[in-house]
């Protein structure tokens, strides 16, 4: 069985400030682990992922993120927020590219000016 | 164009009513899935769909059933609306060619109300 947690509900971080969005997994086999996006209003859109091969994954808007397999977690970073990456934050778990993701609770990021 | 278009954005109904969400897609997937949205709850998938003679339950799917009419159509239906649905209902596709990705493509969301 797959599970995902994300710690914290919400996230506040001042513009520039490092941003650090964490997520930890359950998982029987090597998993594929998702960070997706909500801006308002909107749908997910896919971050970034991790399937296999090297384990810090660069994504889209300056995000990153590092598979952990010792510590099963899978945590998303950016160096300097933007007002801009307010949003909601996805981290999801699968057994495979082939198979029904997990999605974790959510982390609202909230942005100060 | 958008690839995953969701009818319609936003519903009002009333306790009892039967309503259909459609899902429609052009992105020639095979992949088709209803998820729901609630406030710290996350998504939790209602029903999804591998091909058009494929219908599967998902984890909340009691008080729901789908029709996946064409590869590129998929419904969700309430056959009779209860408050506790009123949520934010999102359809996502992937494609079963391109395993080694898994990634889901979404919808704007159906925003529904039950009185």
């Amino acid at each position: 069985a797959q599970s995902v947690t994300q710690l914290g509900s919400h996230v506040s971080v001042s513009e520039g400030a490092l941003v650090l969005l964490r997520c930890n997994y359950s998982s029987s086999v090597p998993p594929y682990l998702f960070w997706y996006v909500q801006y308002p209003n909107q749908g997910l859109q896919l971050l970034l992922k991790y399937t296999t091969g090297a384990t810090l994954v660069k994504g889209i808007n300056g995000f990153e993120a590092e598979f952990k397999k010792s510590e099963t977690s899978f945590h998303l970073t950016k160096p300097s927020a933007h007002m801009s990456d307010a949003a909601e934050y996805f981290c999801a778990v699968s057994e495979g590219g082939s198979y029904i993701p997990t999605f974790g609770r959510g982390t609202s990021l909230i942005v100060h000016p | 164009d958008a690839d995953v278009t969701q009818t319609p954005r936003n519903r009002i109904t009333k306790t009892g009513k039967r309503i259909m969400l459609e899902c429609s897609q052009t992105k020639g997937h095979d992949r088709m899935y209803w998820y729901r949205q609630d406030p710290g709850l996350g998504l939790r998938l209602i029903y999804y769909s591998f091909d058009v003679k494929d219908i599967n339950k998902g984890e909340i799917s009691d008080g729901y059933s789908v029709s996946r009419q064409a590869q590129a159509k998929f419904s969700l239906s309430l056959e009779s609306a209860i408050p506790n649905q009123t949520a934010l209902y999102f359809c996502a596709t992937s494609d079963y060619r391109n395993t080694a990705s898994g990634t889901q493509y979404f919808g704007p969301g159906t925003r529904l109300l039950v009185l």
